[in-house]
């Protein structure tokens, strides 16, 4: 079956402009993550949803920052008035939910985001 | 917040040699995962280690947790230049409902043939 999959693959703005990073998680798996990463660095966590639902937000670093899921499937991450700080890697990645964790979480290819 | 601190961040070594990477952290997570990521594509799980002083293995890698289930390291044997990439190691906190992942900084590890 098809993995994650993460469009666009890059993304190149203006400072100041709004972006929708969008993610298609692996059919079935309930549980959805949104990543940052800096060039060649650990991933920064987002926002995690369980469903439709977004039960821990806490790394959203401002509320320009935004996401949504719907259907239990698809989700988009929306940056309102893009910043240069704002640019990275962005990784989804969706895994099937046992409580306690320690599922595997499968990731997608990323959007790379460049705000210039 | 618990953190997570990866050494060294950068390897260049030559093909055959052996390599250590640490991850190190003052917190007790439930499980520690390595992941492994190739330039344009995700991070992919190479192994869960679950109880401290666990030992895995897979081909000539060797994965340890510590004993208290706060460090862990993995090792290379015999490196080969098909071993280059970022390697990430990442611990799951089992005080979230849905074990929330906290990513070391990476090694960038580049073998030389």
């Amino acid at each position: 079956g098809a993995g994650v999959s993460q469009s666009p693959s890059n993304k190149v703005t203006e400072k100041g402009k709004d972006v929708e990073l969008r993610c298609d998680p692996i059919s079935g798996h309930t549980a959805l993550y949104w990543y940052r990463q800096s060039l060649g660095q650990g991933l920064e966590f987002l926002i995690y949803f369980q469903g439709n639902s977004a039960p821990d937000k806490s790394g959203l670093p401002s509320d320009r920052f935004s996401a949504e899921r719907t259907g239990g499937s698809v989700s988009t991450l929306t940056i309102q008035r893009t910043q240069q700080e704002d640019s990275a890697v962005y990784l989804c990645a969706s895994s099937s939910f046992r409580r306690g964790g320690g599922n595997e979480q499968f990731f997608g290819p990323g959007t790379r985001l460049t705000v210039l | 917040t618990q953190l997570l601190e990866q050494s060294p961040q950068f390897l260049s070594i030559q093909e055959g040699e052996n390599l250590t990477v640490y991850c190190n952290s003052s917190s007790v997570f439930s499980s520690l995962q390595w992941y492994r990521q190739e330039p344009g594509e995700g991070p992919v799980l190479l192994v869960t280690v679950v109880t401290g002083g666990e030992v895995k293995k897979l081909k000539r890698l060797t994965f340890q947790f510590g004993d208290a289930r706060k460090d862990s390291s993995l090792h290379i044997t015999a490196a080969q230049p098909g071993d280059t990439g970022l390697y990430l190691c990442a611990g799951v906190d089992g005080g979230t409902s849905y074990g929330k992942l906290t990513f070391g900084q990476g090694t960038i590890l580049t073998v030389h043939p």
